[in-house]
């Protein structure tokens, strides 16, 4: 069964440096979305991009987050100069359609910002 | 804004017995969707159930099946039968008509064999 793949699983970097995570969304799906959990809270919506543009996103996705669809199979989100509070489990996810469409998540991305 | 709340940071069950997670969410809208996730140890979220609000009937997925009551904007989740796989964290999420899912803090379900 096709998943979504992440990677690094874990990223640790210095407080101002820049990070790319990286996702392979399931190859038919339209739809990509990030999300993080920052350790012991709920799982937050950051963004959502739909024919290679932000469709939604949330008053957490400031100018220090972008995302980009490179090619035709990675979706990234980039943090541009990263806080103490950017810590947290990254999630990627798609779905096939938009709506009551399931979405598709993946193992998520540990980042640790020192 | 929409909330979810679950109240069950932990729960645990018995192998063969039957365990009951609620969920509670705050919302305005009455066209909107309802999801239970589960995410095993170090694995991906994988939908368990899903139930739209202009459905009356409850969802029901083998042994999963949910008591939605949405004047009281209850979704609580039963698991029949509990077997040592179900063991996991329980996310409970809420979705309206855009993209955004709203997600509970979990509960981390632990079965005894």
């Amino acid at each position: 069964e096709p998943e979504v793949t992440q990677t690094p699983s874990h990223q640790v970097t210095q407080m101002g440096q820049e990070v790319i995570l990286r996702c392979v969304p399931i190859s038919n799906h339209l739809y990509f979305y990030w999300y993080r959990q920052i350790l012991g809270q709920k799982v937050e919506f950051l963004v959502s991009f739909y024919n290679n543009e932000i469709s939604e996103k949330s008053e957490i996705f400031d100018d220090q987050f972008s995302v980009e669809r490179p090619d035709g199979s990675n979706f990234t989100l980039k943090i541009r100069s990263t806080k103490l509070e950017d810590s947290a489990m990254y999630f990627c996810a798609s779905s096939r359609l938009a709506g009551a469409y399931e979405q598709y998540f993946g193992p998520g991305t540990r980042l640790t910002v020192t | 804004a929409q909330t979810v709340t679950q109240s069950q940071p932990e729960m645990s069950v018995q192998e063969a017995e039957t365990v009951t997670l609620s969920c509670t969410y705050d919302t305005s809208e009455s066209d909107y969707y309802l999801f239970w996730y589960k995410q095993p140890p170090s694995r991906q979220m994988i939908l368990v159930i899903r139930q739209e609000a202009y459905k009356q009937q409850n969802a029901t997925e083998n042994r999963f099946s949910v008591n939605f009551q949405k004047a009281a904007k209850s979704f609580s989740l039963k698991i029949s039968d509990s077997q040592l796989g179900d063991a996991a964290m329980y996310f409970c999420a809420y979705r309206r008509s855009g993209n955004q899912f709203y997600f509970g803090t979990g509960t981390s379900l632990t079965v005894i064999p």
